[in-house]
């Protein structure tokens, strides 16, 4: 089953808009990530928040973590169309040194020019 | 980007047939993971291995093996692919350093069993 569930499925904006996808999970956690998938590409990593963080910021992202309600999100300040992708959390549920993730199943993003 | 290459990127098989999906990277990772990505599921991790010749299942592992023989390889092997098997596989790898585990992801393997 899914750790991480992404809230809204879908989000259109304007560009220059922001846009704030969020993420709830299950049990407890060393520390959650946030990832991108362009159409037809494999993910890239954009950021990750370990358990005792609060909030951490890259760039135009921002990212928040409150372990007490177990969820997250993800903060596109400024978006622009190549903003545009597909948005998953993902979670290591505690998992110890094997590096498994489990992930959401995502907020696909649309920036409009 | 990491240098991680999936082969084939593409295949189109048959229902009964084996597959063999290869995953080879040049980052000298120790960790190396499988998963497969369908509409309304997300990704789901299939296998994974946490060194040579030690791997171990995932969520959906079966129908699936995989084999890894040197650090940069990981094959994963339908023995007998079913249409059920048709999606997107992606490779992931991951040197977990300090309990950080990014795992950067290849390019894909979109397979169809007809």
């Amino acid at each position: 089953s899914q750790q991480g569930e992404e809230d809204p499925q879908a989000l259109s904006i304007q560009e220059g808009e922001n846009a704030t996808m969020n993420c709830s999970y299950k049990t407890s956690i060393n520390n959650l990530q946030w990832y991108r998938q362009n159409s037809g590409r494999g993910l890239v990593h954009l950021i990750l928040i370990r358990s005792n963080e609060r909030e951490k910021h890259s760039g135009r992202l921002r990212v928040t973590l409150d372990t007490s309600k177990k969820s997250s999100s993800l903060l596109i300040t400024a978006s622009r169309a190549a903003d545009t992708a597909s948005y998953f959390c993902a979670t290591d549920e505690g998992s110890g040194n094997t590096g498994k993730l489990i992930f959401g199943q995502g907020t696909t993003l649309q920036v409009k020019p | 980007d990491a240098g991680i290459t999936q082969s084939p990127r593409h295949k189109v098989t048959e229902t009964g047939t084996p597959v063999t999906l290869r995953c080879h990277q040049t980052e000298n990772h120790r960790y190396m993971y499988w998963y497969r990505q369908d509409p309304g599921h997300g990704l789901r991790l299939i296998h994974y291995s946490y060194g040579v010749k030690d791997t171990d299942k995932g969520e959906v592992s079966d129908g699936y093996s995989v084999s890894r023989s040197k650090t940069e390889d990981f094959l994963l092997t339908l023995e007998s692919a079913t249409s059920s098997q048709t999606s997107v596989y992606f490779c992931a790898i991951s040197g977990l350093a300090g309990g950080y585990n990014e795992q950067f992801f290849g390019p894909g393997t979109r397979l169809t069993v007809l």
